[in-house]
């Protein structure tokens, strides 16, 4: 399974960006690239997703690097709402039900 | 909204116990999926089921088993529950296992096993 890479921690102020990285070199052709956070004491949740192209949403952009070895997330203004554990994960188009959640970044909003 | 429901949100239970974590999703989904969460080692997938009776064995099935009766609801069964169960268990339901169809999740179970 191709494996992705995130810094464990990051910090941010509120009402500023925050840009999440994720390396994934090793992602093969057919992957998509999707992101999910937890908040404290719930369940993880769906953020965004994307193959080749940059994607938008209400919550968020995805930015994909044009070799695909490399994503970043955007928030564009950043709430306290927003501090979560945010995983980045690589969903093959064969055995897409088998989500790999690795370790993820806190991410620490300060006021 | 979809709504994951887990029936218990804490739950302690003795080694050697059978022990039956209930899920429920008010949706209609086909898959639903067992998870388990532990510091350091992130989410792993368990089980998953894909229609009413059907089911898959996920990354670490070894001491589990599941139970898939009706669409809705999905159980998690610990035939004899050890110490290295002790975790948080999540579960969640899609409605295709297409790779752009996202995963919906409970607030889990935090089981302790003593």
């Amino acid at each position: 399974d191709a494996k992705t890479t995130q810094p464990n921690s990051m910090e941010s102020n509120e009402e500023e960006p925050v840009h999440l990285p994720c390396n994934h070199s090793t992602i093969s052709g057919t992957d998509y690239i999707h992101w999910y956070r937890q908040l404290p004491s719930q369940g993880p949740e769906y953020v965004i997703h994307g193959l080749t192209s940059n994607v938008n949403n209400r919550m968020a952009s995805l930015a994909i690097a044009e070799d695909r070895k490399s994503s970043t997330l955007i928030l564009h203004r950043a709430t306290l709402r927003d501090a979560a554990v945010y995983y980045c994960i690589l969903r093959p188009f064969q055995g897409a039900q088998k989500l790999v959640f690795g370790q993820g970044t806190r991410l620490t909003i300060n006021p | 909204d979809v709504k994951v429901t887990q029936s218990s949100r804490y739950l302690v239970k003795r080694t050697g116990e059978k022990v039956f974590l209930e899920c429920v999703q008010d949706m209609d989904h086909e898959n639903m999926f067992w998870y388990r969460q532990d510091p350091g080692l992130g989410l792993r997938l368990i089980y998953f089921s894909y229609d009413v009776k059907m089911k898959e064995k996920g990354d670490i099935p070894e001491g589990y088993s599941v139970s898939r009766e009706k669409k809705e609801r999905f159980s998690l069964i610990l035939e004899s529950a050890s110490t290295n169960q002790t975790s948080m268990y999540l579960c969640a339901s899609s409605p295709s296992l297409g790779v752009v169809s996202p995963l919906h999740f409970g607030n889990g179970t935090r089981l302790t096993v003593t």
